[in-house]
């Protein structure tokens, strides 16, 4: 049981460059999410996903998409990398019900953009 | 939206000492609030979650209590040992019946020194 298991670990990019950040659970969650975390600002929620097939915007969504591929994958991309986006990226899902369920991170992506 | 804030930024304790981290929320309709511990380079793991309709909440030497009038909450750890050295973060999400949007506090580094 891996749960949540997020690719690649470490990447460097260019600016302007794209690339996808992959995200997959294995514990049927229905909820899944991204966020970035920079020192001193803890984690901010950049977008999630409530079920497959929806979509919502967090705090921090500008410069990024997503894309539910289904119940198991959650994709976050950048079209054009800023260095403003250097930041370690976390993906996380959870249960759904009437109550709030625990959130489960992902290893997280260290990203650089130069 | 929420905001969430975490004092002390960072906090140095002997080994056998507690420890205490103060959350304060802002947003009235949140209803639950979850601790997270990271260690240098890992996940973020949860360790102890509170609900709302719960005033205190127990797990062997983590306690958190919560008071909705005040709106804070605070995570207690009794007889530190060095592995507790981490970042530990508190959060705060409004159940809105689909999915958990985490607002996390800024992060504390504990410190447990022989």
């Amino acid at each position: 049981n891996a749960g949540v298991t997020q690719t690649p670990k470490f990447q460097v990019l260019k600016t302007g460059q794209s690339m996808t950040l992959q995200c997959a659970q294995d514990m049927n969650h229905n909820s899944m999410y991204w966020y970035r975390q920079d020192p001193g600002m803890g984690l901010r929620l950049i977008y999630y996903s409530a079920s497959e097939g929806t979509t919502d915007k967090g705090e921090v969504p500008n410069g990024y998409n997503v894309s539910r591929l289904n119940k198991r994958e959650f994709s976050l991309r950048l079209e054009s990398a800023a260095p403003s986006q250097t930041s370690v990226y976390f993906c996380a899902s959870s249960g759904q019900g009437f109550v709030n369920q625990p959130q489960h991170f992902g290893d997280g992506t260290r990203l650089s953009i130069l | 939206g929420e905001n969430v804030e975490q004092h002390p930024s960072t906090l140095s304790v002997q080994e056998g000492d507690s420890a205490v981290i103060k959350c304060t929320y802002s947003d009235s309709a949140s209803n639950y609030f979850p601790w997270y511990k990271q260690e240098l380079g890992k996940r973020p793991q949860l360790i102890i979650d509170i609900r709302s309709n719960v005033g205190e909440k127990k797990d062997q030497r983590i306690a958190v209590t919560l008071n909705k009038t005040a709106k804070h909450f605070s995570l207690h750890i009794t007889e530190t040992q060095p592995e507790d050295s981490a970042v530990y973060f508190c959060a705060a999400s409004e159940n809105t019946g689909t999915a958990s949007k985490l607002t996390f506090g800024t992060g504390t580094r504990l410190q447990v020194t022989l």
